[in-house]
């Protein structure tokens, strides 16, 4: 089975609102790690990494944590907008190996 | 979609006939993938390569082929194709391979087998 799960499957926010979400991973060994965005019948697009010497990093409206402890990955996104509306999925990058993917949450942003 | 494009980007075809998919990279990365995606299953890797005329086998790989002979080029052939095939299915590239592996999407192929 697949070793990065998501808690959520589908979150639904009021537009203007904060996101938050969740990605569980279980391989001690991985160093870094990605969020995508996929929007309906595009491919995922890079959103933002971080490699496992850092707990946090910043980008345009979104910031990822890691929390290496409880092998947890979140993506924030701020003030969050009708466009944002996809499917987010992380993927870990165990050391030395392939990329291994979440199944993705849905997210819906209400105007 | 990153400098990358994939073709066809929708195709319907019969069980047992040969499917061949193309990905075109401008962006000259050493390493690309090909990937199916399946509600429920996330991305699956098929096969992926290395450099010209250096691929390997990923998780689903069965019923599959791929071919590089160009940098630019990597194909995905299904040999005898299975309704089990149809799926949408992604080229990937990036520039480095086992950490801090970045992978960008092309579009996608949308396949059917009827």
């Amino acid at each position: 089975g697949e070793s990065v799960g998501l808690h959520l499957p589908t979150l639904s926010v009021q537009e203007g609102d904060n996101s938050i979400i969740n990605c569980a991973y279980s391989n001690s060994a991985s160093d870094y790690f990605i969020w995508y965005k996929q929007e309906s019948g595009k491919g995922p697009q890079f959103i933002i990494d971080i490699r496992s010497n850092m707990d946090k990093r910043q980008g345009q409206r979104v910031t990822v944590l890691l929390n290496k402890t409880v092998k947890h990955l979140s993506l924030q996104i701020a003030a969050t907008q009708p466009g944002d509306s996809a499917v987010y999925f992380c993927a870990e990058n165990p050391l030395g190996e392939k990329l291994v993917f979440g199944k993705g949450t849905k997210l819906t942003v209400n105007p | 979609d990153a400098g990358i494009t994939q073709s066809p980007r929708h195709k319907v075809t019969e069980t047992g006939t040969p499917v061949t998919l193309r990905c075109h990279q401008t962006e000259n990365h050493r390493y690309m993938y090909w990937y199916r995606q399946d509600p429920g299953h996330g991305l699956r890797l098929i096969h992926y390569s290395y450099g010209v005329k250096d691929t390997d086998k990923g998780e689903v790989s069965d019923g599959y082929s791929v071919s590089r002979s160009k940098t630019e080029d990597f194909l995905l052939t299904l040999e005898s194709a299975t309704s089990s095939q149809t799926s949408v299915y992604f080229c990937a590239i990036s520039e480095s391979v086992g950490t801090n592996e970045k992978l960008f999407f092309g579009s996608g192929t949308q396949l059917s087998v009827l």
